[in-house]
């Protein structure tokens, strides 16, 4: 079958590091995405990627473990303001995504 | 955990034709259901939002009479863009909110469907 599971909830500091993890088994795959989402808006596009590695872009970075069907979101600096849900999404062999549940972020002062 | 499907998965129609895209939530029932549309590598656009047995309430620059909303029951939206055009290629994408209906409450994505218009 097709999962992917990201934690439900995670806590951090203002100013601090938090990484927000991936894992998933899919028939197939097209490439990785992120979105934030603030209660009541629309997903937001932060990154995708499709080849392993590190992508980095300003304080938000993303990677990718094909081989081990991984994914990881890196947020530095955290601010206030990164209070939000964090959803990682699948495209499968069809072109389908396939999503995550979400991980809410909490910061605190 | 909560399952959204929809219906077809991707289509191919003439310009001009219209097409019928439903939303269903499988395992749970959903009072509201939002539509998006997505470009390539670009932030979910909003389309609409759906409540069930009453009108959809449209975003700025979407026309209402060309994509039609219709929410009937608690587990089934359907959009139906009409005399599609090349320029409504895309991938349009629901989601649903359980029944609670606050704006914390966890939307569920489907997984897209993929729209040519020759």
């Amino acid at each position: 079958g097709q999962n992917i599971d990201q934690p439900t909830e995670m806590t951090a500091t203002e100013g601090a590091i938090v990484q927000i993890n991936c894992t998933y088994q899919t028939s197939g795959f097209n490439g990785l995405f992120w979105y934030q989402q603030h209660a009541g808006e629309a997903p937001t596009f932060l990154s995708y990627n499709v080849l392993d590695g590190l992508e980095e872009k300003g304080r938000f970075s993303s990677f990718l473990s094909r081989s081990k069907g991984y994914s990881y979101l890196l947020l530095k600096e955290l601010q206030m303001k990164d209070s939000a849900s964090y959803l990682c999404a699948i495209m499968d062999s069809n072109y389908q995504l396939i999503w995550g549940a979400g991980t809410k972020l909490i910061i605190k002062p | 955990g909560a399952v959204v499907s929809q219906h077809p998965s991707w289509v191919i129609c003439k310009s001009g034709t219209s097409v019928k895209i439903e939303c269903r939530s499988l395992d749970f029932q959903a009072t509201t259901m939002f539509w998006y549309r997505q470009f390539p590598k670009q932030s979910l656009m909003l389309m609409a939002t759906s409540n069930e047995g009453s009108k959809a309430t449209y975003e700025q620059g979407v026309e209402k009479d060309k994509f039609l909303i219709n929410h009937a029951s608690l587990t089934l939206s359907t959009l139906t863009v009409t005399s599609a055009h090349p320029e409504d290629s895309s991938f349009y994408i629901c989601s649903a909110r359980a029944e609670s209906g606050g704006d914390t409450d966890t939307q569920y994505f489907g997984p897209g469907t993929r729209l040519t218009v020759l």
